[in-house]
Order: structure tokens, then sequence, then C-alpha cells
């Protein structure tokens, strides 16, 4: 059974590099159609898709927060990871790793990590 | 970019009654859409995929329906479990985007 499981730093400065990985075990990254998905939730807030993954390296991004991310995936460590660049006190929010399994990632989210906060702060 | 809007924002309700949230596309997204459910301190839940799949696992009395521009997910008879969160979700080959969510609760 598979198992998603964010880490990184619970707290990062403005302005500053927001950086997160998420693990996957129970089965491989790079097996099957799965895209592979960060998505955020500021507290008491709705859900934010941040932009997912392919195994072969293909991206897309949610247009508002294009040019400040970085996805990318490490098939050796079975994790994929995620670099938020110039963070604010807006980017404070819980963040989740997800899989889509579904060719053209036409298939909702089956599988989320339990999250992980994330408060920007100096 | 598609938007998504959910309605009502916040619902009451009472164990045992049918209830329908509704989630409206900016344009047609065809059948596209999930519908999860959300609990405090917890991760989404996927209930329904593909507009009116039922994911395994999920009790029947969800369901969903609708194609196009609205949906709709119905629960036949609310159960204690149920009062949660609940989020529309569009995806498709090039983005994801969710519904601003509605908080079931009891009345």
């Amino acid at each position: 059974q598979v198992q998603l499981q964010e880490s990184g730093p619970g707290l990062v400065k403005p302005s500053q590099t927001l950086s997160l990985t998420c693990t996957v075990s129970g089965g491989s990254i790079s097996s099957g159609d799965h895209y592979w998905n960060w998505i955020r939730q500021p507290a008491g807030k709705g859900l934010e898709w941040i932009g997912r993954i392919y195994t072969s390296g293909s991206t897309n991004f949610n247009p508002s927060l294009k040019s400040r991310v970085t996805i990318s995936v490490d098939t050796s460590k079975n994790q994929f990871s995620l670099k938020l660049n110039s963070v604010t006190a807006a980017d404070t929010a819980i963040y989740y790793c997800a899989r889509v399994t579904g060719l053209y990632a036409l298939a909702a989210f089956d599988i989320w990590g339990q999250g992980t906060m994330v408060t920007v702060s100096s | 970019d598609i938007q998504m809007t959910q309605s009502p924002s916040t619902l009451s309700a009472s164990v045992g009654d049918r209830v329908t949230i509704t989630c409206r596309a900016s344009q047609s997204i065809s059948v596209w859409l999930a519908w999860y459910q959300q609990k405090p301190g917890k991760a989404p839940n996927l209930l329904i995929y593909k507009a009116s799949k039922l994911e395994t696992g999920v009790p029947s009395r969800f369901s969903g329906s609708g194609s196009g521009t609205e949906f709709t997910l119905t629960i036949s008879s609310l159960q204690p479990d149920d009062f949660a969160t609940y989020y529309c979700q569009h995806y498709n080959t090039y983005s994801v985007t969710f519904g601003q969510g509605t908080r079931l609760e009891i009345k």
C-alpha cells in the first residue's frame, strides 16, 4: 500500500526558499501513470494546487505560483521535492503531497500525505 | 483559467437528512470533477471521481452527478461521521482547481 510522507523545515524566513520533500513508500515512484503533486492549505482556508511532476520529469504549475515554483523528482530515493522561492507570510500553510494515477493526469488525487505545516516568519 | 464555485459555503443539517452540495464551473469541464471530504487536522479524502464514480471504500450514501458546468454531491442520509468540509476539484491535463469548500455542520 503506497504511502506519502512530507518532510522539511517547519519555519522559513521571509524572502528565502521553502524546500519540502515527499517520500513515497510501498511502491515505486516511477511505475505506472503517476503524477506527483503538491497542494497547500492556509489555516482555516481552502485547498490550493501548487503543481505536479510526471516521472518523465514533465511538470505543470498553478499559474499564480509558476514563477516561484520548482518541482523535481529523484527516482533513486523514491522522492519528489518542492521549492518555493521568495516566500512571504502568505505562503504560510499546511503543505500536502498527493498522487494522481491516470493517463494524461485525468484522475483525482487518490493518495495524500498527512501534510506538514510551514510557517514563514523572521 | 477555470473557476470552481461551490454552494452553499456552510450547510446546517441533522443526522438522517439528505443533503446536496453544488459545484459550478466557469466553463464546461465535461466530467472531470472530483469530490473530497476533509476533517479537521486531516488530509482530504477522495469520495467521487469523474463526476459520478464512487471511490473504492466510500459508503454508497455518497453520490455525485452532473456534467459540463454544474455538478452535485449528495449524501442520502447523513451520518455523524459525515460532518466535515467538502471540496470539489476540477482536473485536466494541464491544471487542477479546487472549489472554496462547503462546511457541513450539525444543526
